[in-house]
This record gives C-alpha cells, structure tokens and sequence, in this order.
C-alpha cells in the first residue's frame, strides 16, 4: 500500500519564523490532506490538496502529484501554530487515508 | 453545521471491562471512518462503513472490536475486553463521496 514520509519530525522555531514541512508518498493519490493536531488533541482540517496549491492566511500548501510530494508553508509563526502537523494521503484503490507521522512544531515567543 | 461529534472525550476504564464510544458524523456524509493512534505512533485507519455497511474492516486489529453504524447513521466501537494497549486516541471522520474526511475530536480511551 501507499507509504507517507513526513519531515522534518521536529521543528522549533522563534515566533515570526517561517517554516516549510514537507510530506513524501510512494504511490499516486486521489486525497491528500493537511492537519493540524493541536494541543488537546483536535485534528483541525488545514487542506484538502490532492493537487496544485491553495493558501489560507498565513498557511499554504502545494502538492507536485506527478512528483509525488507535498508542501506544508507556514508564515510569520505564531504560538498557536504549536502542535502536531499530519499529512494523510489516499489512493485511488482505497477510501482509507494514510497518516504520516507527523512534524511536531514548537514556537516560542 | 454541526461537525463530526465524538463521545465519550475521555474514557478510563480497567483491563477486562467493556468500553463503547460513539461518533456522529456529519448529516448527509455516508462514508464513515474510524482511527485511532496508539502509544504515540501514527494514526491508522481501523475501518470504513458506507451507509450502514463496512466497506472495509482489514485495520481491525483483533475480535475484541465490533464497530456498527446503526441506519448508517451514528456509529459506535465497542472494546470488549480492553487490553492495556488499546489505550489510546480514537478519532472517527466522515466524508461525501470519496472526498475530503473530516475528523471528530477523538476519545482519550485510557485502559489500566
């Protein structure tokens, strides 16, 4: 079946930062999603990216289906943007999402 | 809209007992899923139902879950018996078509 590598595994950063977390699948995909655990452990959707980019505030994502990633933009980070961020992927033969394990992002004042 | 609601938030209950969480997906989304992640590894799919039947159950780790979806609407999972490493977060999602899922957000299930 389909594999998700995330990276990096664990990001710290300064408030203010930006940041870019990146998300490797093995297989093509007809679901890719962005989320965001935070920390009560809510997984809060970010994107819905099967393919090309789309930008919400200071977040943004693009997925290269033909290359098979995706990428996570995170811009002027804030405090709240603390927690665990997933990407899940689909493929065509299945309904079922494939979670990576995830980018813990950590941001201070 | 009312999103996916999970119940109970948190569960703590003793090895041996028996445990039923409950989801409720969002109205008009027929596919069901339910996830969980343990011991702080990755969230794996555990099984699917569309409307009333599973699509597919191949995450079910063991006969000790039975998962039904009742009129394809509400779904529950119940653990019986709980083990110590069903501990755990247990997420359900719902999804039209084959689309975007959206999560719940989740049972804390601590077996001790």
């Amino acid at each position: 079946g389909i594999q998700v590598e995330q990276s990096p595994p664990d990001l710290i950063l300064q408030e203010g930062a930006n940041s870019t977390l990146r998300c490797n699948f093995s297989d093509s995909v007809n679901n890719l999603q962005w989320f965001h655990q935070n920390p009560w452990g809510q997984l809060i959707n970010l994107f819905y990216i099967p393919s090309g980019t789309k930008q919400n505030g200071r977040l943004s994502a693009t997925t290269v289906a033909t290359e098979r990633y995706s990428l996570l933009y995170i811009s002027s980070s804030q405090t709240t943007d603390s927690g665990v961020y997933f990407c899940a992927a689909g493929s065509y033969n299945t309904d079922k999402l494939i979670f990576g394990t995830g980018t813990r992002l950590q941001v201070f004042p | 809209e009312a999103g996916v609601t999970q119940f109970p938030s948190h569960s703590v209950i003793e090895k041996g007992q028996t445990v039923t969480l409950r989801c409720d997906p969002i109205s008009g989304h027929d596919n069901l899923y339910w996830y969980r992640r343990v011991m702080g590894k990755e969230i794996k799919f555990l099984l699917h139902f569309v409307k009333e039947s599973k699509q597919d159950e191949s995450g079910m780790p063991n006969n000790r879950f039975l998962a039904e979806r009742t009129g394809g609407t509400y779904s529950t999972l119940k653990v019986q018996p709980a083990e110590l490493e069903d501990s755990g977060v247990y997420f359900c999602a719902s999804s039209q078509a084959r689309f975007e899922a959206f999560f719940g957000q989740g049972t804390r299930l601590t077996v001790v």
